[in-house]
C-alpha cells in the first residue's frame, strides 16, 4: 500500500500561474522529498525536507511541510510549459529499518500550457 | 553520463519466460534500491543492497523474483515465469549511504 496520497490527481494551469498540489502521509517520517517524472522516464528529485523543517526553497519551489497534520505541500511559482510533469511525494520512514524504503503516493499530474 | 542507467530500456516478453534487468548505479554508490511502478500510480519499493549485501525484500517480490549485486556494482533482477501482472516499469535508483536517491530511466515490461 502506498504511504501518501497526493492532491489534486490532475492539474492545468497557463503558463505564469503558480500550481499548488498537497501530499498527505499516514505514519511518522524522517524527511519527505519530491520527485518529478516526465511521461515514460525515470524520477527526478526536486527537493528534500526533513522532519524538523518546516519550509524550504529551491528556484522556482517552495515545500512546506506539517508533520503535526502529517501534510507537505510544494508550490511551483510562475510555471512554464517544461513543467508540465507528473510530481510525486515520497516518505522515508522514522524508524532506522525503513530508512531508504521510499514510500511514495500516486502522484499529480500537471499540465501547464502556453 | 555518469547517472544510473538501466538495460534494456523496454522488454516485450511472452507470458511464462525469464527476464533479466540491469542497472548500473552511480559509481561511487554504496546503497542500490530497485522499485516497480505500474501505470497511473507512484514506484513501490522492491528490495536494497548496500554494497553486495541484500538487505531487505518487500512482500511484493514473489519467488519468481530474484535480485543480486555481485561485487558491489551493477545489479541484475531477473523474474522466472514471467505473468500479465509483471508488466510494470521497473526502475532502479542509488545513493550513497542514506543520501537521495538517483533513478534511473527505467525498464519498461510488457508481458504478453
Amino acid at each position: 500500500s502506498q504511504q501518501g496520497e497526493e492532491d489534486p490527481q490532475a492539474l492545468s494551469i497557463q503558463e505564469g500561474e503558480n500550481a499548488t498540489m498537497n501530499c498527505s502521509y499516514k505514519t511518522s517520517i524522517n524527511n519527505l522529498q519530491w520527485y518529478r517524472q516526465n511521461s515514460g522516464r525515470g524520477l527526478v528529485h526536486l527537493i528534500l525536507i526533513r522532519s524538523n523543517e518546516r519550509e524550504k526553497h529551491s528556484g522556482r519551489l517552495r515545500v512546506t511541510l506539517d508533520t503535526s497534520k502529517k501534510s507537505s505541500s510544494l508550490l511551483i511559482t510562475a510555471s512554464r510549459a517544461a513543467d508540465t510533469a507528473s510530481y510525486f511525494c515520497a516518505t522515508d520512514g522514522e524508524t532506522t529499518d525503513s530508512w531508504g524504503k521510499l514510500q511514495f503516493g500516486a502522484g499529480t499530474q500537471v499540465v501547464v500550457t502556453p | 553520463d555518469t547517472g544510473v542507467s538501466q538495460d534494456p530500456r523496454h522488454k516485450i516478453t511472452k507470458r511464462g519466460q525469464n527476464v533479466t534487468f540491469r542497472c548500473d548505479p552511480i559509481s561511487e554508490h554504496n546503497r542500490l534500491y530497485w522499485y516497480r511502478q505500474t501505470l497511473g500510480q507512484g514506484p513501490e519499493f522492491l528490495t536494497y543492497f548496500q554494497n553486495e549485501a541484500q538487505l531487505e525484500k518487500s512482500r511484493l517480490l514473489s519467488d519468481r523474483f530474484s535480485a543480486e549485486r555481485p561485487k558491489g556494482s551493477f545489479s541484475t533482477l531477473e523474474i522466472q515465469r514471467t505473468e500479465q501482472g509483471d508488466s510494470a516499469m521497473y526502475l532502479c535508483a542509488s545513493s550513497l549511504d542514506w543520501g537521495e536517491q538517483f533513478f534511473g530511466p527505467g525498464t519498461r515490461l510488457t508481458v504478453l
